[in-house]
Formats: C-alpha cells, sequence, structure tokens
C-alpha cells in the first residue's frame, strides 16, 4: 500500500533555531517528492521538488534531502521566523497514471518568540 | 504564473441544501484539475479527478451523486455538494495541472464549508 508517514506530528521551537522534519514513504513506482507548506486555512504551497536521482535540494532557509534507497527524506529549516509556523506536508508523486499524489498527514511547526 | 482560485473561501450553509464551489485557473489553460478534502488536523483525501470536457473519475467511497463536478471550461471545473449534511463540514482545496507540465499540481486556496 503507498504510504507517506511523517514525523514529528507537531513541533514547538524558538524563533531563530533550527528545526528538522522526517519522511518516510513506501510509495512505488516512485517518481518525484514534494514538501508542501500550508498556512491554516490556506492551500498547500510547493517549497522543492526532488527525483529520484536528487539527494538535496535547498530554497532559501528550507533544504530538503532525499534518500531514495531508504525511501526517507527530511525538510530542515535554518534560522526559523515566525512566520514558518504552518503545517509542511510531504507529498510523493506515483509514476505512471494520471498525476497520482500520496500525501503526509503533515507537520504541524509552532514557532515562537 | 500557475494560480489556483477558489470561489467561496468559506460557506455556512443549512443541512439539505446545496453548495457550489468554483476552481479557476487564473493564468494558464488546465485540461485536469483535482478536488480534495481535509479534514481537521488530517492530510489531503483526493476525491476526484476531472478533465475538461468528460466526466470526473471519482476515487473509491466518494459518492458521485452527492458530489457533482463539472469541468466545463479550461479554466473552470466546480464541486457541488448536493443535500449537504453535517458531516460534509470540511476544508475542500481544489488543484489543477496544465499540459505542459503534468509533473505538478497548482493548489487553490481552499473553500471552508460548515453544515449546520
Amino acid at each position: 500500500k503507498n504510504q507517506v508517514e511523517q514525523s514529528p506530528q507537531s513541533l514547538i521551537i524558538l524563533e531563530g533555531k533550527n528545526c528538522t522534519l522526517q519522511c518516510n514513504y513506501t510509495v512505488s513506482p516512485f517518481s518525484n517528492l514534494r514538501w508542501y507548506k500550508q498556512d491554516t486555512g490556506r492551500g498547500p504551497v510547493s517549497l522543492t521538488i526532488m527525483t529520484f536521482s536528487e539527494n538535496t535540494k535547498s530554497n532559501g532557509r528550507y533544504t530538503a534531502t532525499l534518500d531514495a534507497d531508504t525511501k526517507q527524506s527530511s525538510l530542515h529549516i535554518t534560522a526559523s521566523q515566525l512566520s514558518d509556523s504552518a503545517s509542511y506536508i510531504c507529498v510523493v508523486r506515483v509514476s505512471g497514471g494520471y498525476n497520482k499524489l500520496i500525501f503526509g498527514a503533515g507537520t504541524r511547526l509552532a514557532v515562537h518568540p | 504564473g500557475a494560480v489556483v482560485s477558489q470561489h467561496p473561501s468559506r460557506v455556512i450553509c443549512k443541512s439539505g441544501t446545496s453548495v457550489k464551489i468554483e476552481c479557476r485557473s487564473l493564468d494558464f489553460q488546465a485540461t485536469t484539475m483535482f478536488w480534495y478534502r481535509q479534514f481537521p488536523k488530517k492530510s489531503l483525501m483526493l476525491m476526484a479527478t476531472s478533465n475538461e470536457g468528460s466526466k470526473a473519475t471519482y476515487e473509491q467511497g466518494v459518492e458521485k451523486d452527492k458530489f457533482l463536478i463539472n469541468h466545463a471550461s479550461l479554466t473552470l471545473s466546480t464541486l457541488t455538494v448536493t443535500s449537504a449534511h453535517p458531516e460534509d463540514s470540511s476544508f475542500y482545496i481544489c488543484s489543477a495541472s496544465q499540459p505542459g507540465r503534468p509533473n505538478e499540481q497548482f493548489f487553490g486556496p481552499g473553500t471552508r464549508l460548515t453544515v449546520l
């Protein structure tokens, strides 16, 4: 069964600190993996996309890693800001078919001053 | 580019009434649109996939007669929740993909439906 699991479920950090969010997946066949940021009451916004051959990709203070062998990904946030408070969702696309996406449940991050 | 809008952003209705939610691709033509539902603190769940000019493909367990989807043009898809009940209260999100970028879905801002 295609599944995406994220940890932790929720996380509280102080402004300026770094954090790392985890994503494990059992999706086959694998096409790509994305990390999305979803603010409360809003739609998801893409942060990074990684294909099978990519190990790391950065977008400003966000750095995603992918280990296709162990089927694990992480999202590292550097120097957190209050505006980083949101849910971060790991999404894996199934290869072939009609653009099938498998969503993780998300990690709810709260950045406190 | 690749902006998707939804209308309304919030709607409150009485039980038994029908509610229509619009999803528009503002700056591109969307051959395929997707409708998702998200319950509090849960992940997005795909409800159906619609291609312009053809019938929507519903995911297992989603009642097609209750959730009517129309994709009449390349920039507009609508989701109508018929005879809404309180358990239909949820956050409904649409996404769209464009012909040249089939691997991407661009998400709308979502519609919060509350059925009293």
